[in-house]
């Protein structure tokens, strides 16, 4: 069955540290999201992608936050310049045209400290 | 904004038993999804089940089930013949239009031996 594939599983950064995490949508999938989840908390949604442009983001994603689909199959958020309150599970999903049944990632555990 | 609301944050079962969790949403839509999504503690999201507002049958996945009852906005899933395996978060969550995926705070499922 196809995956959403997420790397790394674990990502430990010191706070200010840009990082970019990494996610491979399935391949005729149009549409890509990130959601964050704070350990404990529910998952939110963080930012959605579709014909190569953001098509809606939350109040989450700031400035520090971007999006890119460099190369036609990777997906990737980066974060500029990381908090303390970053620390969270990144799960990238995706989904074809028309069907809303999304397919989410293992997740990148993000750690800044 | 779309709301979901799930009222019980712990719930705990002996194995084999029957279990339902609950959901509620708030949408002034017609058209919509509903979804259960299943989170071990490896953290990956997993769809359970989803079910369409368009279709008056309930969805059914093998043990899971939902009771769908639109009028009232509930979205109640049901877990026959529990297993430890289904030890997990369980989220709700609901989509309509192209818009982004609403999540519930979740329920936590215990399944006793």
């Amino acid at each position: 069955e196809p995956e959403v594939t997420q790397t790394p599983s674990h990502q430990v950064t010191q706070m200010g540290q840009e990082v970019i995490l990494r996610c491979v949508p399935i391949s005729n999938h149009l549409y890509f999201y990130w959601y964050r989840q704070i350990l404990g908390q529910k998952v939110e949604f963080l930012v959605s992608f579709y014909n190569n442009e953001i098509s809606e983001k939350s109040e989450i994603f700031d400035d520090q936050f971007s999006v890119e689909r460099p190369d036609g199959s990777n997906f990737t958020l980066k974060i500029r310049s990381t908090k303390l309150e970053d620390s969270a599970m990144y799960f990238c999903a995706s989904r074809e045209d028309g069907n809303y049944g999304y397919t989410f990632g293992s997740g990148t555990r993000l750690t800044v400290v | 904004a779309q709301t979901v609301t799930q009222s019980q944050p712990e719930m705990s079962v002996q194995e084999a038993e029957t279990v339902t969790l609950s959901c509620t949403y708030d949408t002034s839509e017609s058209n919509y999804y509903l979804f259960w999504y299943k989170q071990p503690p490896s953290r990956q999201m997993i769809l359970v089940i989803r079910q369409e507002a368009y279709k008056q049958q309930n969805a059914t996945e093998n043990r899971f089930s939902v009771n769908f009852q639109k009028a009232a906005k509930s979205f109640s899933l049901k877990i026959s013949d529990s297993q430890l395996g289904d030890t997990a978060m369980y989220f709700c969550a609901f989509i309509e239009g192209a818009q982004k995926l609403v999540f519930g705070q979740g329920t936590r499922l215990t399944i006793n031996p």
